[in-house]
């Protein structure tokens, strides 16, 4: 069973500040890695599917580094936003061909 | 909306009663999955069908749930003899395709409340 850890679990910043979260997972047998924003009373949304060792992807204020050799991603937030508050998920994908999921980061961002 | 769609959103139901999700995922997504999530934790598997064929099934599945794609389109989760540990929020999730690289779309999802 994939041992997958997010931190820090919970996050509390002013609006403008960068932020960033730490996604580690096993580093053996990787197939992908999928990062998810969740907000309160809606599905969790897809942000980024990363595939290869030193992936960088970025959707506009958003963006998300992989390294696999070492197990981790990082979720980077430029200059964050009150509609940025959210719970962030990463989930790598498991030898039985599903997601799973780290506990995630609750980002509140504070006007 | 063509989203994944879930139905009911909310449900209370009392112990011992069966209870039954519905899952309407994304036209032409062969890959359906159901995922549970209780306070505090991420979701978690629970089974997923490639069409209409169950291919995996998670140990969190006992023998009180049941779950069917009987013409590879819609999905049903049904919960028997429900117990208070039941209460969590049902996931639905769909794709085109079974790679890893390939986006998954969740629903909304369904509250189940035990009383």
């Amino acid at each position: 069973i994939l041992n997958v850890e997010q931190s820090p679990q919970s996050l509390h910043v002013q609006e403008g500040d960068s932020t960033n979260f730490t996604c580690s997972f096993p580093s053996s047998n990787f197939y992908a890695l999928h990062w998810y924003r969740w907000e309160t009373a809606k599905s969790p949304e897809a942000l980024f599917v990363m595939t290869l060792n030193g992936d960088e992807k970025k959707k506009g204020r958003i963006s998300a580094t992989l390294n696999t050799k070492e197990g981790y991603s990082y979720l980077y937030i430029k200059g964050s936003q009150p509609e940025d508050s959210a719970t962030y998920l990463c989930a790598p994908w498991g030898s039985q061909g599903n997601l799973i999921f780290g506990k995630g980061t609750k980002l509140s961002v504070k006007p | 909306d063509t989203g994944v769609s879930q139905d009911p959103r909310h449900k209370i139901t009392k112990r011992g009663q069966n209870v039954t999700f519905r899952c309407d995922p994304i036209s032409e997504h062969n890959r359906l999955y159901w995922y549970r999530q209780t306070l505090g934790q991420g979701p978690e598997f629970l089974t997923y069908f490639q069409n209409e064929a169950q291919l995996e099934k998670s140990r969190l599945l006992s023998d009180r749930f049941s779950a069917e794609r009987p013409k590879g389109s819609f999905s049903t989760l049904e919960i028997q003899r429900t117990e208070q540990g039941d209460s969590a929020m049902y996931l639905c999730a769909s794709s085109y395709g079974q790679g890893a690289g390939n986006t998954i779309y969740f629903g909304e999802g369904s509250w189940l409340t035990v009383v």
